[in-house]
């Protein structure tokens, strides 16, 4: 098994700019999580799936959206992209509920300049 | 608004040294999670505990929940330098299906 893949591994965008930051996993879990994580901060949740056709909101969802359109897919959508989403994204999936494993992707680093 | 809080949030030490490492909040957490993350990868759980005052030994590695379950800690005997990385706590809310991380504790063990 690959586990999650991420990609693009790092990305440079301009202001403006959109992009779809694409996470697959292949260990048939129902739970699908995007976090950002910024230096010193931790990781924040911007939007976690608990299933195909279902989302919702994290912590800090503002410019950014979200689909889950297969179990094994959950692609992260900026549309304009700011200078304030410089960070490094990650993907994670779970079997269950948020007590069960996080399996988490290498990340996706997007600068924006 | 961070409701988890690390400390240190550095800590150099020498191999072979013992250090603790904390997670505290003002809120209850169903369930407490010690990551570690090492450069350029994704976080790797190393426990999850679930009841109050728990305590559980992974190796030199020795984790526990508080008795309110709102603070953590993470105690490691004898430091190698295969322990250095980023340590980040996460606390899980029963309202939601979500986990919330804490700043994370940058440790280095020196040879």
């Amino acid at each position: 098994n690959a586990g999650v893949t991420q990609t693009p591994k790092f990305r440079i965008l301009k202001i403006g700019q959109s992009m779809t930051l694409q996470c697959t996993q292949d260990m048939n879990h129902n739970y699908m999580y995007w976090y950002r994580q910024d230096p010193g901060m931790g990781l924040k949740l911007i939007y976690y799936s608990v299933g195909a056709g279902i989302t919702d909101k994290g912590e800090v969802p503002n410019g950014y959206n979200v689909s889950r359109s297969t179990t094994e897919d959950f692609p992260l959508r900026l549309e304009l992209a700011a200078p304030s989403q410089t960070s490094v994204y990650f993907c994670a999936s779970s079997y269950g509920l948020a007590e069960e494993t996080q399996y988490f992707g290498p990340g996706t680093r997007l600068l924006v300049l | 608004t961070q409701l988890l809080e690390q400390s240190p949030q550095f800590l150099s030490i020498q191999e072979g040294e013992n250090l603790t490492v904390y997670c505290n909040s003002s809120s209850v957490f169903s369930s407490l999670q010690w990551y570690r993350q090492e450069p350029g990868e994704g976080p790797v759980l190393l426990v999850t505990v679930v009841t109050g005052g728990e305590v559980k030994k992974l190796k030199r590695l020795t984790f526990q929940f508080g008795d309110a379950r709102k603070d953590s800690s993470l105690h490691i005997t004898a430091a190698q330098p295969g322990d250095t990385g980023l340590y980040l706590c996460a606390g899980g809310v029963n309202t939601g299906n979500q986990f919330y991380f804490g700043t994370g504790t940058s440790l280095t063990v020196i040879p």
